[in-house]
C-alpha cells in the first residue's frame, strides 16, 4: 500500500535549522510531487510549500521563502524538507502528503505520520 | 493574502445530517478538497474535486459546490465522524495551496 514514513521528533534550539525526512513507498516516487504541511499545536493546517519528484521543481509558501528548501532523493524514494533561522513560532507537526497532482496544486493523500519539531532554548 | 473561511465549530445528534460550509472568492475557479482529522492523527483525504469520493470514505461523505461557497455533507452521522474538518484550495491565480481554518464537529 502506499505509505510515507516520516523520520522522529527534533528538539532544537532558537536559530538552529532541521531537515526532515519522508519516505514514499508502495508507489513510484516520481510520478507525484510531494507537499509539506505544518500543524502549531492546538492550531490548523498550515501549507508550506511543494517539490516535484520527477524534476525537483518547487513552490514555496511565501511566508516561508528564504527559511525552507525542499529537496528529493529519488534513489530511496525520500523527499526531504529543511527548515532554518527556527523561532519558536515553528514549533509544530510537520507533515509530508503525496500530491495528486500534475502540478503544485492538487489533493494530498496519503499524509505521513507526522514529525514533532519543538523550538525550545 | 488569500483565505478560506470555515465554521468554528458543528454541532448535530448521531442519525442526523452536518454540512460544513468553506467560502472563499476564488472557489468558483478552483477545486476543492476535504480533510478529516482526528485527535493526535494525521489528516485523512474525503472529498476531492470538489464531490469525488475517494475509494474506502463512506458513501455518507458528500460535497458540493455553488458559487464561492463548497459544502461537506455527512449524511447519518455517526459517533465516529467527531473531528477537525479542514477545506482546501488555492488562490485565484492557481500559485499557492490555502486551508481553511478547520471546523470542529462535534456528535451530541
Amino acid at each position: 500500500q502506499v505509505q510515507l514514513v516520516q523520520s522522529g521528533a527534533e528538539v532544537k534550539k532558537p536559530g538552529a535549522s532541521v531537515k526532515v525526512s519522508c519516505k514514499a513507498s508502495g508507489y513510484t516516487f516520481t510520478s507525484y510531487g510531494i507537499s509539506w504541511v505544518r500543524q502549531a499545536p492546538g492550531q490548523g493546517l498550515e501549507w508550506m510549500g511543494w517539490i516535484s519528484a520527477y524534476n525537483g521543481n518547487t513552490n514555496y509558501a511565501q511566508k516561508l521563502q528564504g527559511r525552507v528548501t525542499m529537496t528529493t532523493d529519488t534513489s530511496t524514494s525520500t523527499a526531504y524538507m529543511e527548515l532554518r533561522s527556527l523561532r519558536s513560532d515553528d514549533t509544530a507537526v510537520y507533515y509530508c502528503a503525496r500530491v495528486l497532482s500534475s502540478s503544485s496544486l492538487g489533493w494530498f493523500d496519503p499524509w505521513g505520520q507526522g514529525t514533532l519539531v519543538t523550538v525550545s532554548s | 493574502s488569500y483565505e478560506l473561511t470555515q465554521p468554528p465549530s458543528v454541532s448535530v445528534s448521531p442519525g442526523q445530517t452536518a454540512r460544513i460550509t468553506c467560502s472563499g472568492d476564488a472557489l468558483p475557479k478552483q477545486y476543492a478538497y476535504w480533510y478529516q482529522q482526528k485527535p493526535g492523527q494525521a489528516p485523512v483525504l474525503v472529498i476531492y474535486k470538489d464531490s469525488e469520493r475517494p475509494s474506502g470514505i463512506p458513501e455518507r461523505f458528500s460535497g458540493s459546490s455553488s458559487g464561492t461557497t463548497v459544502t461537506l455533507t455527512i449524511s447519518g452521522v455517526q459517533a465516529e465522524d467527531e473531528a477537525d474538518y479542514y477545506c482546501q484550495s488555492a488562490d485565484s491565480s492557481g500559485t499557492f495551496v490555502v486551508f481553511g481554518g478547520g471546523t470542529k464537529l462535534t456528535v451530541l
